[in-house]
């Protein structure tokens, strides 16, 4: 079992949907990143949370660290959200990270 | 101002000869990372910089791996006698300070490496 989960891994919406990616994992944390990778390979950090909810735009990140789950909502999806979400934690003195979930929106 | 760089952005070179990959982090940047992603495979830790100095090594995959980063800014990581499974894309990034966390990094664009 990968220390980190996430489900699903493919997701395809029509355009204006609400988006949920979910991320399970067996470690302790101190902190969960999500990130996005963009069709032409590059990454961008999205969030880093250790609590709570936080919001960005249409984006919004979720965890819940007694049952070691998080999620990232798209509200209003976009083609330009097709990207892969990636989400991470820390373990020791690295990284450990999600196979990822390849999100297409179509219009 | 500049965010992350690397060179090559691709390389391809033959199984058995050595490489190496430069990261030119952000100005300032103390922390520094290196990532693995192969074809199709999800990212993949290396390793980590506080300054000069890598805590840990464990994260690299074999002994022909090696990283290096001298006067807190460049840093390199050499392949020594590549194989096949070292095609990847290796990335990096970087952070004004590490934290536990993590946090706070800016990705570079990739050295995409094919070993033929």
């Amino acid at each position: 079992k990968n220390e980190v989960e996430q489900s699903p891994q493919n997701l395809t919406a029509q355009e204006g949907e609400f988006i949920t990616i979910n991320c399970s994992y067996s470690v302790g944390i101190s902190a969960l990143h999500w990130l996005q990778q963009h069709p032409g390979g590059g990454i961008v950090s999205l969030f880093m949370l250790s609590s709570g909810k936080k919001k960005h735009g249409r984006l919004i990140a979720t965890i819940n660290i007694q049952e070691k789950h998080s999620s990232l909502h798209i509200t209003a999806s976009h083609p330009r959200d097709s990207a892969v979400y990636i989400c991470a934690v820390p373990n020791t003195d690295k990284l450990i990270f999600g196979t990822g979930t390849r999100l297409q929106v179509f219009p | 101002g500049a965010g992350v760089s690397q060179s090559p952005s691709n390389k391809v070179t033959e199984k058995g000869k050595d490489v190496e990959l430069r990261c030119d982090p952000i100005s300032g940047h103390t922390a520094l990372y290196w990532y693995r992603q192969s074809l199709g495979q999800g990212l993949e830790f290396l390793i980590y910089f506080q300054g000069n100095s890598a805590p840990d090594k464990s994260g690299l995959p074999s002994d022909r791996f090696s990283a290096e980063r001298t006067g807190g800014s460049v840093s390199t990581l050499t392949i020594q006698r590549t194989q096949q499974e070292d095609s990847a894309v290796y990335l990096c990034a970087s952070s004004l300070a590490w934290t536990e966390g993590f946090g706070g990094q800016y990705f570079g664009p990739g050295t995409r490496l094919t070993v033929t």
